[in-house]
């Protein structure tokens, strides 16, 4: 099952408003990922992080990696129509075999109303 | 430069039944992973396949399993199907084993209903 947690399960937010989710783990990674889904879509990658309080923009986005490595957060500001969406964090740790095997968090679902 | 194909993109069976879904990687990547995606919830690890063998698994039982193809495409099949099957199937592929996460691509899907 999911190993990490993510909060909140859902926000309906206004229009212009700012959007704050967050993804807490049992376990250490190197590196943490936001994933963006729409419906009939594959997860897109929005950023990924790769250092210990690293803080990356992406336009609108902004991501953290958590001091201990076991948390990440994501700001989405003045959002707009389009951000809606279900939001997903992951994380994965980079071993010589490989890092690929993501774990996910169970999703946040954003709804912005005009 | 093609992204990551999957099919078919819908398909229903019955308990009991045998299923292959088939994705093709984006163009130059070489290793392919699997995830199993429930209603709500988020992707979950299967498996992957780099050279064409299999380099980890994840909490699925043996009734999947998997390929690939020395062009790369991968094909993922489910035995003995049970009503918790019912999923959208992801297929993600990437360059290497080491490659950084700004490469691995997700396919859209193949949503299997298990009736």
């Amino acid at each position: 099952g999911q190993q990490l947690n993510q909060s909140p399960q859902s926000m309906f937010i206004q229009e212009g408003e700012d959007v704050s989710m967050n993804c807490t783990s049992s376990s250490i990674f190197n590196t943490w990922l936001w994933y963006k889904q729409d419906p009939g879509e594959g997860p897109v990658l929005l950023i990924a992080l790769y250092k210990a309080g690293e803080l990356t923009s992406n336009g609108r986005l902004t991501a953290q990696f958590g001091i201990t490595r076991k948390d990440s957060f994501l700001n989405i500001s003045a959002s707009i129509p389009s951000d809606v969406g279900i939001y997903f964090c992951a994380g994965a740790t980079m071993t010589t075999d490989s890092w690929g095997k993501l774990q996910f968090g169970a999703g946040t679902q954003v709804v912005v109303t005009p | 430069e093609t992204g990551v194909t999957q099919s078919p993109t819908h398909l229903i069976k019955t308990r009991g039944q045998q299923v292959t879904l088939r994705c093709s990687s984006q163009s130059g990547h070489n290793t392919v992973s699997w995830y199993q995606q429930a209603l709500g919830q988020g992707p979950q690890f299967i498996f992957q396949y780099y050279r064409e063998e299999e380099n980890g698994r994840g909490n699925f039982p043996p009734r999947f399993s998997g390929l690939q193809f020395p062009n790369y495409s991968s094909e993922l099949n489910v035995n003995a199907l049970e009503l918790d099957d019912s999923a959208l199937y992801l297929c993600a592929s990437t360059f290497g084993l080491l490659s950084g996460a700004n490469v691995l691509t997700f396919g859209a899907g193949s949503r299997l209903t298990v009736l």
